[in-house]
């Protein structure tokens, strides 16, 4: 059953620390999304890859979050330096990137910053 | 821009009951995509079902079924006799068809069914 994995599943750390999420795609799928779920916000769009190449990144803060994929495998999301607005449930998701495709969720890294 | 709006925050009814959750989508596009996501207690998004703009045949799937009508712009779902394990939080949302291939979905915010036994 292929599925999108993140790690880690759950994250402390103090403000000012960087923190690094990974995400690793179902195999086959050329596209991967990073969403942020807060309370107040709900799910937002950060960023979005597609052959590993980033689309759209309009989403993220630039001057704290960055988003890579060194390879098709993996993709990270880092916050340096974290501060606490950043606690929330970060999501990545994978898609075959077809017009219609379907993009399925990984479990998440909940980040909480103290 | 794209938008979708659940107004129901919280549902609660009894199990057995049938019960509806309302999305409305807003989107200049022609072509777009309509999704709903289940949200368990446990966290994880779990994927329920896509249509497409194009295609306004309503949908059954077990005791899960869909109501997409674009004349209002609407994307309901409802579940007949509902279950415990049916309690959690539903997403509906709305993606663009960029034409090169997927871009981000945006969603709703949510509503939260509660299923008493």
């Amino acid at each position: 059953d292929a599925r999108v994995t993140q790690t880690p599943r759950h994250k402390v750390t103090e403000m000012g620390q960087e923190v690094t999420m990974r995400c690793q795609p179902i195999l086959g799928h050329n596209t991967v999304f990073w969403y942020r779920q807060t309370m107040m916000q709900g799910l937002e769009l950060l960023a979005y890859f597609r052959n590993r190449a980033p689309l759209d990144d309009s989403g993220m803060p630039k001057d704290r979050f960055s988003a890579e994929m060194p390879d098709a495998t993996l993709a990270t999301l880092k916050i340096q330096p974290s501060e606490p607005r950043d606690s929330a449930v970060y999501f990545c998701a994978s898609g075959k990137g077809q017009g219609q495709e379907t993009q399925y969720f990984g479990p998440g890294t909940r980040l909480l910053v103290l | 821009a794209q938008k979708v709006t659940q107004a129901q925050t919280e549902i609660s009814v009894v199990e057995k009951e049938d019960v509806t959750l309302d999305c409305v989508y807003e989107t200049r596009d022609t072509t777009y995509y309509l999704f709903w996501y289940k949200q368990p207690p446990s966290g994880e998004l779990v994927f329920l079902i896509r249509r497409n703009s194009f295609d306004e045949q309503n949908e059954i799937s077990g005791r899960y079924s869909w109501n997409f009508q674009k004349s209002t712009s609407s994307f309901n779902f409802t579940i007949t006799a509902s279950q415990v394990v049916d309690s959690a939080v539903y997403f509906c949302a709305l993606r663009m068809y960029s034409g090169g291939g997927a871009d981000g979905l945006t969603f709703g915010k949510g509503t939260h069914l509660i299923i008493q036994p």
